[in-house]
């Protein structure tokens, strides 16, 4: 089965700074990479996704890059807020159904 | 808020219990995917099913049985539960027509003493 590792597992960065998570996957058939930010005592929220057939997506201040060849995929947040604060996850998903990494705690300090 | 509601927000109940989680998908949504959530496990794919059907399996135990109704709401029954089985359970739900996005209830926190 797919296996996505995700790291580090704990950033923590000054307001203003950016921050980059990256995750990677095992399975070639995975085709849609989906990031979701879960704040404390909420269900996760999808915050950007990408295809397999796109190199890059971005939101804003959020972007997502993917590498099918290396298998990896990571996000980017840029000019980082107090409320980024979060633990975020990524996925990767085949025939619908995710995959998911063990999170990222990313704590921004004002 | 994502459209998603789950019921009850927090369960306590004993070992060997038996307890039912429901979720009401999003509006117009097919297919809803059921998630237990854990400090160990992490976030792991339990059951997905779609109009009323089961369409995917993952890690769901024999103890553990799930089910859409015609109206689509969702039921995951836990049964002869263990103390292990203690966990954040979500609801997702999407419209497969549209994508594959998923879109996540609050969560149902269960604690089995």
């Amino acid at each position: 089965g797919e296996n996505v590792e995700q790291h580090p597992s704990t950033l923590s960065v000054q307001e203003g700074d950016s921050a980059v998570i990256k995750c990677t996957y095992s399975d070639s058939a995975s085709n849609y990479f989906p990031w979701y930010k879960q704040e404390l005592g909420k269900g996760p929220q999808l915050i950007i996704d990408i295809r397999s057939n796109v190199g890059e997506k971005k939101d804003q201040r959020i972007a997502v890059t993917l590498n099918k060849t290396a298998k990896h995929f990571s996000l980017h947040i840029t000019e980082t807020q107090p409320e980024d604060s979060a633990v975020y996850f990524c996925a990767a998903t085949n025939s619908y159904i995710p995959t998911f990494g063990r999170g990222t705690s990313l704590i921004v300090h004002p | 808020d994502s459209g998603v509601t789950q019921t009850p927000k927090h369960l306590i109940t004993a070992t060997g219990q038996r307890v039912t989680l429901r979720c009401s998908p999003r509006s117009g949504d097919l297919s809803v995917y059921w998630y237990q959530q854990s400090l160990d496990q992490g976030l792991q794919f339990l059951i997905q099913y779609y109009n009323g059907e089961e369409r995917a399996k993952g890690n769901i135990l024999e103890r553990f049985s799930a089910q859409q109704f015609p109206d689509l709401h969702s039921e995951l029954n836990l049964s002869s539960l263990e103390l292990g089985d203690s966990a954040l359970y979500f609801c997702a739900s999407s419209d497969l027509k549209q994508g594959d996005e998923q879109f996540f209830g609050p969560g149902t926190r269960l604690t089995v003493l």
